[in-house]
């Protein structure tokens, strides 16, 4: 079955980098899009980044433009989300999550992972 | 950006009451859209895609309605698990947008 999971969230001071990772199993990653959404303590869901099968287009939310970067390893079924700049407001949980559409973007989730929290605090 | 706006943004409801959630885009666009459910401290599960289309392992109780702008999500007969909150979602046009989300407590 499916399986998403994200790791490297943690505490961070603002203006500092982190690189978060999503392990994929349980389907052919190489072949479908992946995304980014993130959700603030308490608050709703914000599409953050989406990167297409082969890596060859990525779009992003205009909060994270030219501050995160995202990126995929089909080697190693990974992938990540490099984020640097970071303010207080980046503070949320940020989940990966799977497009539907394979070798085209669909721009909805099929499948997500738990999440993995990401605090930014002086 | 295409604006999605959820109405209500809560309500009480009891075990096997119908509920209806409206879901209201800032543009219009035919059936790109989208249904969630998410529980507390939980990923979000997709229930409807495509408006109308019931993702596989959903319960038949949960449907989809709506094209343009108007979108509904219902639930037929409200079970103890359907306890959660639902968000919206456009996948018409980048950024992809979510509804503010409606809160479904137990009366």
């Amino acid at each position: 079955q499916v399986q998403l999971v994200e790791s490297g969230g943690g505490m961070v001071q603002p203006g500092g980098s982190l690189r978060l990772s999503c392990a994929a199993s349980g389907f052919t990653f190489r072949t479908y899009g992946m995304h980014w959404v993130r959700q603030a303590p308490g608050k709703g869901l914000e599409w953050v980044a989406v990167i297409s099968y082969d890596g060859s287009h990525k779009y992003y939310a205009d909060s994270v433009t030219g501050r995160f970067t995202i990126s995929r390893d089909n080697s190693k079924n990974t992938l990540y989300l490099q984020m640097s700049s970071l303010r207080a407001e980046d503070t949320a949980v940020y989940f990966c999550a799977k497009d539907p559409a394979g070798l085209a973007l669909a721009g909805y989730f099929d499948y997500w992972g738990q999440g993995t929290l990401v605090s930014v605090s002086s | 950006d295409i604006q999605m706006t959820q109405s209500p943004s809560s309500l009480s409801a009891s075990v096997g009451d119908r509920v209806t959630i409206t879901c209201r885009a800032s543009r219009t666009f035919s059936n790109y859209l989208n249904w969630f459910q998410q529980k507390p401290g939980k990923a979000p599960k997709l229930l409807i895609y495509a408006a109308s289309s019931l993702q596989s392992g959903v319960p038949s109780r949960f449907s989809g309605s709506g094209s343009g702008t108007d979108f509904t999500l219902t639930i037929s007969r409200l079970q103890p698990e359907d306890f959660a909150t639902y968000y919206c979602q456009q996948s018409y046009s980048s950024p992809w947008t979510f509804g503010q989300g409606t809160k479904v407590e137990i009366q």
